[in-house]
C-alpha cells in the first residue's frame, strides 16, 4: 500500500509568484485535505476535497485554491505568494469508506515553501 | 468555534519517567479525538485515537490515552519513556459532521538519555 506522497520537498518563491503543490493519495482514498503549519505551530485547515468538489475550507483566502483529480490526486495552487505564506504544506487523506467514518487522516512528508 | 488546547509547551523528562501530556478542546457535539506524533526529520503519523466505546484508548509504541467527555480531555500517557520518543505530539479533533482536523499547537518533548 502506497502512502501519502507530496512534492516537491522544498520550494523557494519570491513574494508576488505563483506556486502549485501536488499531493498523491493513499490508495483506496478519495478524500485529500490540506493544511498549512508555520513554525511552532499546529497545522490549519485549508480546505478538503471529497470525489473533486471541494468540501470545506477553512480561513484562507480565495487565492489559495485547489483541485482534485479522477484519480483522487490533487493540487493546492497559492497566487500573489505573501512572505507569511512562508510554512510547511501538508496534505492529508482519508476514505469515508473506513469503519470509523473517514475521521482518520494520513498524512504525507509536507512541502516546505520558504517565500522571499 | 472549536478549539485545541495543549497545556505544555516543552517537557524534559529522563528515560523511565511517566509521561502525560494535557489536551482540551473545546465542542458541544460528538467528536473524533486524534494523538499524532512527529518525529524529527519525519512526517506526521497517528499514533492513537478514539471514536467510541471504551474511553482508554491504547496506541502504537505503549501510548494510551483518555477521553474524558465531562472534562472535554483527552490526555496522552506512557509509563515509561525512551530517548526514542523524543518528538513533537499533536492533539487534534474533528466533529463527526465536518472532517476538518482542529489542531493543538504541538508538544516538543525531550527525553534525556
Amino acid at each position: 500500500e502506497t502512502g501519502v506522497t507530496q512534492s516537491p520537498t522544498h520550494l523557494i518563491k519570491t513574494r508576488g509568484q505563483q506556486v502549485t503543490l501536488r499531493c498523491s493519495s493513499q490508495s483506496g482514498h478519495n478524500t485529500v485535505s490540506w493544511y498549512q503549519q508555520a513554525l511552532g505551530q499546529g497545522p490549519q485547515f485549508i480546505f478538503q476535497y471529497y470525489r473533486e468538489e471541494e468540501n470545506g475550507r477553512g480561513n484562507f483566502p480565495p487565492r489559495f485554491s485547489g483541485l482534485q483529480f479522477p484519480n483522487y490526486s490533487s493540487e493546492l495552487n497559492v497566487n500573489a505568494l505573501e512572505l507569511d505564506d512562508s510554512a510547511l504544506y501538508l496534505c492529508a487523506s482519508s476514505s469515508p469508506l473506513a469503519g470509523d467514518g473517514g475521521g482518520t487522516q494520513y498524512f504525507g512528508p509536507g512541502t516546505r515553501l520558504l517565500v522571499l | 468555534a472549536q478549539s485545541v488546547s495543549q497545556h505544555n509547551h516543552h517537557v524534559i523528562l529522563s528515560e523511565a519517567a511517566s509521561l502525560e501530556l494535557g489536551c482540551n478542546y473545546s465542542y458541544g457535539g460528538t467528536v473524533n479525538l486524534f494523538w499524532y506524533v512527529q518525529y524529527p526529520g519525519q512526517h506526521l503519523q497517528l499514533l492513537l485515537k478514539y471514536f467510541s466505546g471504551d474511553p482508554l484508548v491504547k496506541g502504537i509504541k505503549g501510548f494510551e490515552a483518555e477521553f474524558i467527555k465531562s472534562k472535554f480531555s483527552f490526555n496522552l500517557r506512557k509509563p515509561s519513556v525512551q530517548w526514542s520518543d523524543t518528538a513533537e505530539y499533536f492533539c487534534a479533533v474533528n466533529a463527526r459532521s465536518n472532517y476538518q482536523l482542529i489542531w493543538g499547537a504541538g508538544t516538543k518533548l525531550i527525553i534525556k538519555p
